[in-house]
Parts: structure tokens; C-alpha cells; sequence
């Protein structure tokens, strides 16, 4: 199994609709993160957590939001899903000791139609 | 405030010519950290290389090499040889220690189409 599982790995929804992306995760990370990738602008911060209780906007938090259920699952809804949120959606943990790096999710490439 | 500038948006080379993919950072910490990700057509990311700031000693890794100058703030990627299986999306990231395991932020990556 993989260290990081994205759920879905692609869907395609309607304008308007609610969608949660979801991630789990078996390394024992505490700090997890959402990013979005459009192309052309890299990978950009929506959400980030350091623990269950603690929930941190990130550089495009507006039209998102989260859900820390446990450690090792971080969700991202979106509440009412327009076009311009069509992009790939990456999970990603990190180990708060050495900061050596960060686990990527594979992604869920989302559109909105 | 911290930032990574990949200038080159789109590379393109033959096979077995050398490439270098730049990168250029801001950071207001002394303790930082650097990387280079790889993103193939098939989407996922592919970690490279993470450099942290007292280090600055060139790698070399095969065909790869990173040289880090911390005077001009940059952190360029060297590919020798290269393949076709070079072509991806290449990302060069920056995570502040001050704030350890805040997120890592990306440049906007550079294409590299390698043709036969």
C-alpha cells in the first residue's frame, strides 16, 4: 500500500455540487498539507494541519475547506464546486523532527464541468 | 517573504545534450531547505533532492548534479546526457526551518521536452 492514498484519483462533478477529496496516510506524520497544481503555476498551499486540532489556511484557501479526522486522514471539500477548481489535487505529509522531506499523495485530478 | 523563481518555463533539447534547470530563492531564515521534485506525464511527483542550507557542496547522483551558491541565492540542476525519459515537469522547492515542516513552497516549474 502506498504511504500516501489519494481517494479519488479522478472525477469529474457539475458546477454547484459538493466533492470531498480524500487522504490517508501510513507513515505516523502528524503535519499534513493539500496542494492544488494548475498548469503553468506550479503547486500551490490550500490547507495545511500540524495535528487533529490544528487547521491552517493556506495560500488559496477561499472556495475550500478541511477536515482533520485523525492523525493519518486530512479531507478537502469543496462546498459548491465551480470550473475554475478544476486542477490536480495533491495530499502531502511531512515528518516534523528532521525535515527531511515530504511524501507525496499520486493525486486526484478533478474537473468541474 | 519566501519564494522560488524557475525563470525557464519551457526547455527543449536533443538527446544527449546537457541541460540545466535554474532555480533562484528568497528566504529570510540563516536554516533552510531546498529541493528538486520530478513530475512525469503520468502526474505523480518524484523526489530528487533535498539540500539544506549549511551545505554547500555540489551532488552528483548518476547523470544529475545540483550546484547550490548560497551567494546568489540559487540552487541550478544539471542533467548530463540527456534521455527521453528526462522529459517530465521538473519542481525546485523551499521549506524555512524556523517553521519546520510548514509547507514546502514550489516554484512554477520548468517543462523539459528531451527529443530523440
Amino acid at each position: 500500500d502506498a504511504d500516501v492514498t489519494q481517494t479519488p484519483r479522478n472525477r469529474i462533478t457539475k458546477t454547484g455540487k459538493r466533492i470531498m477529496l480524500e487522504c490517508s496516510q501510513t507513515k505516523g506524520h502528524d503535519r499534513m498539507y493539500w496542494y492544488r497544481q494548475d498548469p503553468g503555476l506550479g503547486l500551490r498551499l490550500i490547507y495545511y494541519s500540524f495535528d487533529v486540532k490544528d487547521i491552517n489556511k493556506g495560500e488559496i484557501s477561499d472556495g475550500y475547506s478541511v477536515s482533520r479526522q485523525a492523525q493519518a486522514k486530512f479531507s478537502l471539500s469543496l462546498e459548491s464546486a465551480i470550473p475554475n477548481q478544476t486542477a490536480l489535487y495533491f495530499c502531502a505529509t511531512s515528518d516534523p523532527g528532521t525535515n527531511y522531506g515530504y511524501t507525496f499523495g499520486s493525486g486526484t485530478r478533478l474537473t468541474v464541468v | 517573504a519566501q519564494k522560488v523563481t524557475q525563470a525557464q518555463t519551457e526547455i527543449s533539447v536533443v538527446e544527449k545534450e546537457d541541460v540545466t534547470l535554474d532555480c533562484v530563492y528568497e528566504t529570510r531564515d540563516t536554516t533552510y531547505y531546498l529541493f528538486w521534485y520530478k513530475q512525469p506525464p503520468s502526474g505523480e511527483l518524484v523526489f530528487l533532492i533535498r539540500r539544506n542550507s549549511f551545505d554547500e557542496q555540489n551532488e552528483i547522483s548518476g547523470r544529475y548534479s545540483w550546484n547550490f551558491q548560497k551567494s546568489t541565492s540559487s540552487f541550478n540542476f544539471t542533467i548530463t546526457a540527456s534521455q527521453v525519459v528526462d522529459s517530465a515537469v521538473y519542481f525546485c522547492a523551499l521549506s524555512e526551518a524556523a517553521q519546520a515542516g510548514t509547507a514546502l513552497i514550489f516554484g512554477k516549474g520548468t517543462t523539459l521536452s528531451v527529443s530523440s
